[in-house]
């Protein structure tokens, strides 16, 4: 089965600009997951969605982070303005759903985002 | 509040040697645990987890309650490990994923 799908897979943009990211789940996966990766860290949760519903955004900083996933397949997250420490790698996971025996997480390649 | 904590950065090890990459985790109730690993120039992928008590690629983990840790172990190290390994807990299946900082092993000949 093909892979979950990010673009672009790098991003230079200069602080203060605005900057969107997207991902294509795994055909019938209905959770999906961003996640933050600074360097040297371990990925951190922005967002989850079940379908196109939002289970988990306390981590998301909702003053300049967004993000949908509208028809609950494909999902788009935007900064805007983005800042110095926004730079990272931008993880986008998905998995069938929460069943014991179907959460396994498949992650994306990420989205490599420079902020100079 | 949910802490994983993977106290070595880099773990070096000659081919053939014992490799054990500890974890230590924090969390009020029964968190599922995971071990992920990514290779060079691949993505991040599930190694192993603690519910399905399975051996993968010769490494295993136990789940020490008591001590709060879930450490992975391998008896004999191979180049083709080495790769950055990370912890991750889950508060309950199908929930997000908290993990470690990652600990880098390299399996050198």
């Amino acid at each position: 089965e093909a892979g979950v799908a990010q673009s672009p897979r790098y991003k230079i943009i200069e602080k203060r600009q605005s900057v969107a990211f997207w991902c294509n789940p795994i055909s019938g996966h209905a959770t999906l997951y961003w996640y933050q990766q600074i360097l040297g860290q371990g990925p951190k949760l922005l967002i989850q969605f079940q379908n196109n519903g939002v289970v988990d955004d306390s981590q998301l900083p909702k003053d300049r982070f967004s993000a949908e996933r509208l028809k609950g397949v494909d999902s788009t997250l935007k900064i805007q303005p983005a800042k110095l420490e926004d730079s990272a790698v931008y993880l986008c996971a998905s998995s069938l759903g929460t069943m014991s025996t179907s959460y396994e997480q498949y992650f994306g390649p990420g989205t490599r985002l420079t902020v100079t | 509040a949910q802490r994983v904590t993977q106290p070595e950065k880099l773990l070096s090890v000659f081919k053939g040697a014992p490799v054990e990459l500890k974890c230590n985790y924090s969390y009020s109730g029964s968190p599922e645990l995971f071990w992920y690993v990514q290779y060079s120039r691949q993505r991040l992928q599930l190694l192993l987890r603690h519910i399905s008590r399975e051996s993968i690629k010769g490494f295993t983990a136990d789940l020490n309650k008591g001590e709060t840790s879930f450490h992975l172990k391998k008896p004999f190290a191979q180049e083709e490990d080495s790769a950055m390994y990370y912890c991750a807990l889950s508060r309950n299946s199908g929930y997000a994923l908290n993990f470690g900082k990652g600990t880098s092993l390299l399996v050198t000949p």
